[in-house]
């Protein structure tokens, strides 16, 4: 069965500083996609960033990008140069046959950026 | 822009009563889902939907059923509210389900407290 590990209930991160925000997963598919969400305290999810496991590079959006080691199974997200508006729980979630391509979702982080 | 919607942003209910939770998103998305977000449990599907008066269980349907009788709205409905569905509910869409890439766009939320 698929599962997603996020194992940072919370973090601090001064402004202006990068953040590397923990995922680790577990699947048998040799086929499955990965994202990250970010959810301010207003509630809607926000898709920020996707990778497919075939993928050859390691995705990027703006300030964000994913850094995906597929032997380690990770998938950890970076934002880089911080902002105040970043603070906000992020969802690690992946999908695959193993799943019924239904999201599987960790329990996400807490980030809190400080002036 | 996809546009989902949810009718509430908060409700209060009382134990026994029924309830309704809607959905409507605005772009001719085939695919519709109804989440539960639980502090430390991430997203828990309940019910999803890839047509018009078809549906699906997802992995907690107990106390809950849905409608669909038009493409563009999906309804939640708790037959009899009870303590224990004091929850955030999260409405998405999608455009394709067998799809590892394919994105879901999510409501605001429903944050739903049964007295």
């Amino acid at each position: 069965a698929q599962k997603i590990t996020q194992t940072q209930p919370g973090m601090f991160v001064q402004e202006k500083e990068a953040v590397t925000l923990d995922c680790t997963y577990d699947t048998s598919d040799p086929s499955y996609g990965l994202f990250w969400y970010k959810q301010p305290s207003s509630g809607e999810m926000i898709f920020l960033i996707y990778q497919g496991s075939y993928d050859q590079q390691n995705a990027t959006e703006g300030r964000y990008s994913l850094n995906f080691q597929k032997a380690r199974k990770s998938a950890n997200l970076v934002i880089s140069a911080s902002q105040l508006g970043d603070s906000a729980m992020y969802f690690c979630a992946m999908r695959g046959m193993d799943s019924n391509y239904q999201l599987i979702w960790g329990a996400g982080t807490k980030l809190i950026i400080k002036p | 822009d996809v546009k989902v919607t949810q009718s509430s942003r908060y409700l209060v209910k009382r134990t026994g009563e029924k309830v309704f939770l809607e959905c409507v998103q605005d772009m001719d998305h085939e695919n519709m889902f109804w989440y539960r977000q639980d502090p430390g449990l991430g997203l828990r599907l309940i019910y999803f939907s890839y047509d018009v008066k078809m549906k699906e269980k997802g992995d907690i349907p107990e106390g809950y059923s849905v409608s669909r009788e038009k493409k563009e709205r999906f309804s939640l409905i708790l037959e009899s509210a009870s303590t224990n569905q004091t929850s955030m509910y999260l409405c998405a869409s999608s455009l394709e389900v067998a799809a590892v890439q394919e994105t879901q766009y999510f409501g605001p939320g429903t944050r739903l407290l049964v007295l």
